[in-house]
């Protein structure tokens, strides 16, 4: 079964670090780019970060851009999300996701999203 | 990065009516436009990549269709369980960006 993993969210005060995992399973992950995607509560969505299958390529939002890092470990088929430097503003369910049909090695293009985990919720309040 | 805009933002409908949501681009994408349905609680789910093609199991009253900077989604007649927020994403350049979303609800 693809499956899709989160884990490490929680409270945390603004200015603090947090880093997320997402475990996959069930498809060969260095094949696949994967995403970030935050949803704010009863807000839409926003895809914040990108990395290519081999994470050689990354891309950042301009809102997390300098305070965010995406980073995966083939070997252990998990991605990363290391968040520094954290705002009120960034209160947020977390999704990874994984991409589909991507153009390039570097996916700079492709088709969209076609798996999904269930999320971790990071609060950040004082 | 690319903006995308959804029109309307929330739409009333019944049971078995047609509905359209629009999608535009703050500049041309082709057809790298995907279509995605989230109900409450839920994971959000794609419906259509590259504007028209409809991912596998999604049922064939839903269709797309556009090109450059304007899209659109239908649903042909709406089921019960069709009422949810759709969301358009450009995959032209990362990162992929999502329109603000479509809440359907029921009329």
């Amino acid at each position: 079964e693809v499956q899709l993993l989160e884990s490490g969210g929680g409270l945390i005060q603004p200015g603090g670090s947090l880093r997320l995992s997402c475990a996959a399973s069930g498809f060969t992950f260095s094949n696949s780019a994967m995403s970030w995607v935050r949803q704010a509560p009863g807000k839409g969505l926003e895809c914040v970060l990108a990395i290519s299958g081999s994470g050689g390529t990354t891309y950042y939002a301009d809102s997390v851009k300098g305070r965010f890092t995406i980073s995966r470990d083939n070997s252990k088929n998990t991605l990363y999300l290391q968040m520094n430097s954290l705002r009120v503003e960034d209160t947020a369910l977390y999704y990874c996701a994984k991409t589909f049909g991507c153009t390039s090695a570097s996916c700079y293009r492709a088709y969209g999203m076609d798996v999904w985990g269930q999320g971790t919720t990071v609060t950040v309040s004082s | 990065d690319i903006q995308m805009s959804q029109s309307p933002s929330s739409l009333s409908a019944s049971v078995g009516d047609r509905v359209t949501i629009t999608c535009r681009a703050s500049l041309s994408i082709t057809t790298y436009l995907n279509w995605y349905q989230q109900k409450p609680g839920q994971v959000p789910k794609v419906l259509i990549y590259g504007a028209s093609n409809l991912q596998s199991g999604v049922p064939s009253r839903f269709s797309g269709s556009g090109s450059g900077t304007d899209f659109t989604l239908t649903i042909s007649s709406l089921q019960p369980e069709d009422f949810a927020t759709y969301y358009c994403q450009q995959s032209y350049s990362s990162p992929h960006t999502f329109g603000q979303g479509t809440k359907l609800q029921i009329k």
